[in-house]
């Protein structure tokens, strides 16, 4: 089974609605990311949180909101879809044990299309 | 600042050739560096991570890079590439602070196209 897994795969919708997408994770790692990934743009973070009650947000967080409602599970929310949000969004996890540098994990990724 | 470029932002190679996929970084201090891969329809993976010691890195699948201080480069390698290795291939760099958030930054990313 997959470590990070994200609910759902595919979504289409429409300007103005809400929509979430789900993480859950088994690693057992404290930390988790959102990021979304545009063709030519790389990948760029709209929130991470480092426990339950650490959420901080990243370069590109307007429009979105994120709730982390255990260890295991982070979820990102578009409040008010609009088309320039349609990208592949990927969860990730992490787990800084006392070492030098975080080795970040991802889930497989939504793609999700606003229309 | 940091930054990372991947000037490359697709390679076609034959089956069985070598190739390298080209990264550059900039930073005014000291940097940890990876190497992932997205295959088609799936999230980004782990191929190897230069965090100190050797310059030359092994990864999975046969995939080494070499950090190079000099020409800030950390290029990525395989001697002999096979079909299975088309993918995207993200190269991304941090400074490691330890504790708190780490920034990641990833390259655009480069598109290997391995023909049969």
């Amino acid at each position: 089974d997959a470590d990070v897994t994200q609910t759902p795969r595919n979504r289409i919708t429409k300007t103005g609605k809400r929509i979430m997408l789900e993480c859950s994770q088994t690693k057992g790692h404290d930390r988790m990311y959102w990021y979304r990934q545009d063709p030519g743009l790389g990948l760029r973070l709209i929130y991470y949180s480092f426990d339950v009650k650490d959420i901080n947000k990243g370069e590109i967080s307007d429009g979105y909101s994120v709730s982390r409602q255990a260890q295991a599970k982070f979820s990102l929310s578009l409040e008010s879809a609009i088309p320039n949000q349609t990208a592949l969004y990927f969860c990730a996890t992490s787990d800084f044990s006392g070492g030098i540098v975080d080795t970040q994990y991802f889930g497989p990724g939504t793609r999700l299309t606003v229309l | 600042a940091q930054s990372v470029t991947q000037l490359d932002s697709q390679v076609p190679v034959f089956e069985e050739a070598p190739v390298e996929l080209r990264c550059n970084y900039s930073s005014s201090v000291s940097v940890y560096l990876f190497w992932y891969v997205q295959y088609p329809n799936q999230g980004l993976q782990l191929l190897l991570k230069y965090l100190s010691g050797s310059t030359l890195v092994k990864g999975i699948n046969g995939f080494e890079a070499e950090f190079n201080k000099s020409q800030t480069s950390f290029h990525l390698r395989k001697p002999s590439v096979h079909i299975s290795d088309t993918a995207e291939y993200f190269c991304a760099v941090t400074h490691g602070r330890s504790g708190g958030y780490q920034k990641v930054t990833f390259g655009t990313g480069t598109k290997l196209q391995v023909i049969p």
